[in-house]
Parts: structure tokens; sequence; C-alpha cells
């Protein structure tokens, strides 16, 4: 497609459920990234790859919380034992090159946990 | 680590009139991105600026980085309803990729 595809655009988790969100890139883009946005708030890096490899992971709130892009193209973020602060929207962008270059966002999945 | 401040947090403007967001940093900025984000929706990159002194222009929204690299404006000229929305400034520390976000400025366009 011509942008960043996410899926599912919402999700209702309950306390406790695993959950995985999906992003598909722009084609051919080198980088991914994943963020995290709260209410009211910006986004907040979580993890960030290039091509198949995860270069940076430090964003990651908890061990629950992996991230695999594993033939370098579609990204899963994956939020095992969901807990109601794990609500927020999930962003994936992509960007053609590794640094300073612009990063194109998918519409974000909401997710909320009861 | 790098924190990005923006000002002000929301902004309500009549049609037509101008308007200036501002966003300053902490660090030094290698990279200054501005987004807009509507409500429920993905951030839409406006511009990117990267040397001190640069100005960009898109349509009738401009920024800026001053000299000095650690603070940046975005300013809107004879504002429209298409303009409300969140409006984000976003950095990269140094050489790394990740962006550090801003918490917004809110924008609202009233007839």
């Amino acid at each position: 497609g011509a942008g960043v595809s996410q899926s599912p655009r919402y999700k209702v988790a309950k306390r406790g459920q695993d959950v995985a969100l999906r992003c598909d890139p722009i084609s051919g883009h080198v980088s991914l990234f994943w963020y995290q946005q709260a209410l009211g708030q910006g986004p907040e890096f979580l993890t960030y790859f290039q091509n198949e490899a995860q270069l940076d992971k430090s964003g990651l709130p908890s061990d629950r919380f992996f991230a695999e892009r594993p033939e370098g193209s579609v990204s899963t973020l994956k939020i095992q034992r969901t807990q109601q602060e794990d609500s927020a929207v999930y962003l994936c962008a992509s960007s053609a090159r590794q640094r300073n270059t612009e990063a194109f966002f998918g519409q974000g999945t909401r997710l909320t946990v009861v | 680590s790098q924190e990005l401040e923006q000002s002000p947090q929301s902004l309500i403007v009549q049609e037509g009139k101008n308007l200036t967001i501002n966003c300053t940093s902490s660090k030094t900025l290698y990279g200054l991105y501005w987004y807009k984000q509507k409500y429920g929706e993905g951030l839409i990159f406006l511009m990117m600026l990267q040397k001190g002194g640069e100005e960009k222009s898109h349509e009738k929204i401009t920024a800026k980085l001053d000299e000095k690299k650690q603070q940046s404006s975005l300013h809107i000229t004879a504002s429209q309803p298409s303009h409300a929305g969140i409006y984000l400034c976003g950095a990269s520390p140094g050489t790394a990729s990740k962006l550090t976000f801003g918490t917004g400025t809110r924008l609202q366009v009233t007839l």
C-alpha cells in the first residue's frame, strides 16, 4: 500500500490477556519504529528496527513487551499479560533511511485494557 | 535525556488569524521535525529542519530553527478550520534515529 498500515485499529483486551499488534511499513523502508502514546501526551519511543535487526529496545517498558520483524518488513508488537496501564495508542512509523529523514506514521492501534 | 517543551499547550484562534507555536529543547537539536495529528489518527509529517537559521514553508505553514538550534517555531498564516489539530515537535537526539516528542499543542480554529 501507499502508507503505513496498522491492524487492528482498535483492540479491547481483558487484563491478563496477550495481544499482538501488526504494522505493515511502506514497501522498501529500512527503518521501523514503535511508539506508545498515552492520552494527551506526545508519542514515546518503544523500539527501533533496521531491516530485521532490532537495534534499540530501550523504550520497552517491561519484559511483557516484545517486538519482532523477522523478514525485515512486517512487524508485530506483542504485549503479554496486559495491564490497565498498557492502555494507549500504539503507533508504528517507517522511514526510508537510517536517520535524518522523515518517518511516516500509521494511524495507530488504540488498545484499551479493561 | 532530551526534553522538548511546547507552548502554548492549547490555542483557540479565529479563522483568518495568524498564530505561532514554539518548541524549546533542553539540548542542541540535530534534527527537528514538525508533525500534525488529528484525534484518533496517526501523525502527518509537516517539515524537517536541520541547520541553524533554517526556515521552510509549505502552503501557509512556516517553520524556523534558531541559530543555536535549541528552539523552533511553527507559524500559520491566515488560519483555516483545516489547520485544527494537535501539532507535535519531535527531535532526534544526536545520531540516534528515534524521535523524542513534545507534549503537543492543540489548535482549534473557530469560524
